[in-house]
């Protein structure tokens, strides 16, 4: 079956300018997760979903960062006025229920020049 | 705070030799543990879950073993090939939160033919 998907795979912006990175997570997957990884680095955590409840978000660097995922299925995590040092793979997961294995996307590379 | 390490940093062996690589974690109150393994320009490819009330798991060549009371986890891998080549990467799932994963930096493993 399908895995988890984001979009878009590369994105490239000016400092201050607004993106929104999207995650499709596996069909029938409750539990949705963001995470991102600098090079050289594991991934970290940002956020995490059950449903469409934002339970955790304890990862999200600053106030310019935010999730949603409004139907329980597909989530935007939204980054505002974007600066350099957000630059990063940005990779979300999902997995079948809270504590169960997670599944990760390609991820998006986010440059901001 | 949960910290992982993985050791070593980096490998190289030839094909068709038998490797290990390490993973140690500071808190052992988790509820499970994975092996990730991470291609350049993919995702991160799920490769081995151990429940904490495991010791072992296998998948083909692979088998990750768990002493969740000294804190390591290890992966085997079974007669090296060069599609093997990848960095691997190990996630802890800290009991408290049981959804958050904390990864360790990776083991970069190059198998020459």
């Amino acid at each position: 079956g399908a895995g988890v998907s984001q979009s878009p795979r590369y994105k490239v912006t000016k400092r201050g300018q607004d993106v929104a990175l999207r995650c499709d997570p596996i069909s029938g997957h409750v539990s949705l997760y963001w995470y991102r990884q600098a090079l050289g680095q594991g991934p970290e955590f940002l956020t995490y979903f059950n449903y469409e409840a934002q339970q955790d978000k304890s990862g999200l660097p600053n106030d310019r960062f935010s999730a949603e995922r409004p139907e329980g299925s597909i989530s935007t995590l939204t980054i505002q006025r974007t600066e350099q040092r957000d630059s990063a793979m940005y990779r979300c997961a999902s997995s079948l229920a809270r504590g169960s294995g997670q599944y990760f996307g390609p991820g998006t590379r986010l440059t901001v020049l | 705070k949960q910290e992982v390490t993985q050791i070593p940093a980096a490998l190289s062996v030839p094909e068709g030799e038998n490797l290990v690589l390490n993973c140690s974690f500071t808190d052992s109150a988790i509820y499970n543990l994975q092996w990730f393994r991470q291609d350049p320009g993919k995702g991160l490819t799920s490769l081995l879950l151990i429940q904490s009330s495991q010791r072992e798991q296998t998948s083909g060549r692979l088998n990750a073993s768990l002493d969740k009371s000294s804190g390591r986890s290890t992966l085997y891998i079974a007669a090296s090939q060069p599609g093997d080549s990848a960095t691997y990467l190990c996630a802890v799932n800290s009991g408290g939160s049981n959804y958050k994963l904390t990864f360790g930096k990776g083991t970069l493993l190059t198998v020459n033919p």
